[in-house]
């Protein structure tokens, strides 16, 4: 039963702090897609990359946030430094073709003080 | 993206009723795709529509595309206390992004 992992599942910092989080996306999918959800904001899209490449990361905040691919099986979202407003559940969602179908990992829950 | 409106927002039913749960767009979508998140997890995919017009089972739910391609519908049928979560709907039009609904929260008693 192929899945999306990530980790941390869960994380609590300091603000100031650097926070990566990461992700493995389900074999043979060439899309990955990072998401923030908060009560306020629901799911929000931070970027997105196909083979590797982004594609698309105008969701983030450029001044603090990095996501990149290493390769075809891990890709990480950086914090740096964290804030407490950076506190949300961050998902990591990969996908087989054009974006039509995505699958979501279990989350990291980022807590910061 | 395109805003996309679900309603209603929160439901609270009785075991063995069936639900209705629907989202609107004011653009079209090529793809409507229909997802249920549990408590401390990510959203899971339920079905995946293509097709203006499509009625697609899954078990108990059942989903349609709209004919308009501004609309979809997700029915459960005699729910059950798993169904509990937050059922979202996504529409796709080009590229490679999804607009995702704010969720409507299902509660099922005993």
């Amino acid at each position: 039963d192929a899945r999306v992992t990530q980790t941390p599942r869960h994380k609590v910092t300091e603000m100031g702090q650097e926070v990566t989080m990461r992700c493995q996306p389900i074999l043979g999918h060439n899309t990955v897609f990072w998401y923030r959800q908060t009560m306020m904001q629901g799911l929000e899209l931070l970027a997105y990359f196909r083979n590797r490449a982004p594609l698309d990361d105008s969701g983030m905040p450029k001044d603090r946030f990095s996501a990149e691919m290493p390769d075809a099986t891990l890709a990480t979202l950086k914090i740096q430094p964290s804030e407490p407003r950076d506190s949300a559940v961050y998902f990591c969602a990969s996908g087989p073709d054009r974006g039509q179908t995505q699958y979501f990992g279990p989350g990291t829950r980022l807590l910061v003080l | 993206g395109q805003q996309l409106n679900q309603s209603p927002q929160s439901m609270f039913i009785q075991e063995g009723e069936d639900v209705s749960m629907n989202c609107t767009s004011s653009s079209i979508f090529n793809t409507w795709l229909w997802y249920k998140q549990d408590p401390g997890e990510g959203p899971v995919l339920l079905i995946a529509l293509y097709k203006a017009g499509e009625l697609t089972s899954n078990g108990r739910l059942t989903a349609q595309f709209g004919i308009t391609r501004k609309d979809s519908f997700l029915n459960i049928s005699a729910s059950i206390p798993s169904d509990v979560g937050i059922y979202f709907c996504a529409g796709h039009l080009s590229g490679y992004a999804l607009n995702f609904g704010k969720g409507t929260s299902l509660l099922v008693t005993p």
